[in-house]
């Protein structure tokens, strides 16, 4: 089992643009969550799938946007990227409010 | 709204010294509390797993406990070594399936 897999590794993007960041969860794992995270600081939860829907949303705009496959693999889209964007980005996978498993995350540097 | 705070910001300990991190969260409605561990730049390693309907968990060194109704947890390191130290973050699962995570321990063990 390879556990959660995120890609890419590291990423840099000038202010306005847009990104993908992608991830794979655990096996046997149906709902995946996204984070950030700040130089510093604790991840903040940005929003969580399941079935291929949107279950939960942190207080992040909807700049961040993303989506569920059938595979339960999950995609995090962020648009017109600003400075404050740059920050490690977690992915964490589950099933059901059992132990939450995190991938190694994808830096992200916004120029 | 959750909020989940951790004592001390950062320790410094020699080595073999036994430790306590501190994490108080202030809503008592829990699924479970997790403990985990980050190295620099690196993504979250789950460390112990504690159910609401449980007192403490134990893992190797590791014993962590939870006390829901005064909304305390804390994380002991028995014999600490130099390859503890990371940060050490605390997070509870609350509706949702969703982690609010405090701002983290950062731990150096000297040898």
């Amino acid at each position: 089992d390879a556990g959660v897999t995120q890609s890419p590794t590291h990423l840099i993007k000038t202010r306005g643009q847009q990104v993908t960041l992608r991830c794979s969860p655990k096996s046997g794992h149906d709902t995946v969550s996204w984070y950030q995270q700040a130089l510093g600081q604790g991840p903040q939860f940005i929003f969580q799938y399941y079935e291929e829907e949107e279950r939960q949303r942190g207080n992040f705009p909807d700049r961040f946007s993303g989506h569920q496959f059938p595979n339960y693999s999950s995609e995090l889209n962020v648009n017109a990227l600003l400075l404050g964007d740059s920050a490690l980005y977690l992915c964490a996978s589950s099933s059901s409010y059992n132990e939450q498993f995190f991938g190694p995350g994808t830096r992200l540097t916004v120029l | 709204k959750q909020e989940v705070t951790q004592i001390p910001a950062a320790l410094s300990v020699p080595e073999g010294e036994n430790l306590v991190l501190n994490c108080s969260f202030t809503d008592s409605a829990i699924y479970n509390l997790q403990w985990f561990r980050q190295d620099p730049g690196k993504g979250l390693t789950s460390l112990l797993l504690i159910q609401s309907s449980q007192r403490e968990q134990t893992s190797g060194r590791l014993n962590a406990s939870l006390d829901k109704s005064s909304g305390r947890s804390t994380l002991y390191i028995a014999a600490s070594q130099p390859g503890d130290s990371a940060t050490y973050l605390c997070a509870v699962c609350g509706a949702g399936n969703m982690l609010t995570f405090g701002g983290g321990t950062r731990l150096m063990v000297k040898p």
